[in-house]
């Protein structure tokens, strides 16, 4: 596509539910980037793919966030047992290739567990 | 990892010109520096990236000393629309994929 979509825009959940956030992005691009961002503040690393390969998963806050990438496209974020610290913006991001080559973000989901 | 030191926040009115620097003292030698600009409610945007000396868009320009420590990115002649966060990055194909983003500048530009 055009550019990196995200979906869903905006997800209400209840604490304790497991949500999925999906990042389609731009057609080609073998690097694909999910980051996270609380309200004010920076963007906090979370985890990268290398087409379906994610080398790094050290910056996944916890074992109930998952990733994974498949075909080399869409990937889903999934984060299970939410908790209201878990509310944020998620951001998604890809590149040609890895490494700091130029990232074009989507516009992000933004995650609120009640 | 290349750590990044920006000030929190910058205030300017229209028609200035702002400067904004960043320090990348540990830099390695295949780093590259990149700059995003942020506004509320979306995605980093790509603005310029450079290696050495400046790089010039229609968008900004990029200042990088001899010694690489630093970095400046300079946008001409503000306006209201300029207000965002701006990220300076610093990495390189050592990374992999793993860059990690300062905390941003704040920069409200005020009629």
């Amino acid at each position: 596509g055009a550019g990196v979509s995200q979906s869903p825009s905006n997800k209400v959940t209840e604490k304790g539910k497991d949500v999925e956030l999906r990042c389609d992005p731009i057609s080609g691009h073998t690097a694909l980037y999910w980051y996270r961002q609380s309200l004010g503040q920076g963007l906090e690393f979370l985890i990268y793919f290398q087409g379906n390969s994610a080398p790094d998963k050290s910056g996944l806050p916890s074992d109930r966030f998952s990733a994974e990438r498949t075909g080399g496209s869409v990937s889903t974020l999934t984060i299970q047992r939410t908790q209201q610290e878990d509310s944020a913006v998620y951001l998604c991001a890809s590149s040609p290739k890895t490494g700091n080559y130029g990232y074009t973000f989507g516009s992000g989901t933004r995650l609120t567990v009640v | 990892l290349a750590k990044t030191t920006q000030p929190i926040s910058m205030d300017s009115y229209e028609g200035q010109e702002v400067n904004i620097t960043c320090s990348h003292n540990n830099i390695a030698t295949n780093d590259y520096i990149t700059w995003y600009q942020q506004f509320p409610s979306q995605g980093p945007r790509f603005i310029i990236q450079g290696y050495k000396t400046k790089v010039t868009n229609e968008v900004a320009s990029l200042f990088i000393p001899a010694d690489r420590k630093s970095s400046t990115l300079s946008l001409p002649r503000v306006s209201l629309s300029d207000t965002a966060v701006y990220y300076c990055l610093v990495g390189g194909d050592n990374q992999g994929g793993k860059l990690i983003f300062g905390q941003g500048t704040e920069l409200s530009v005020k009629p």
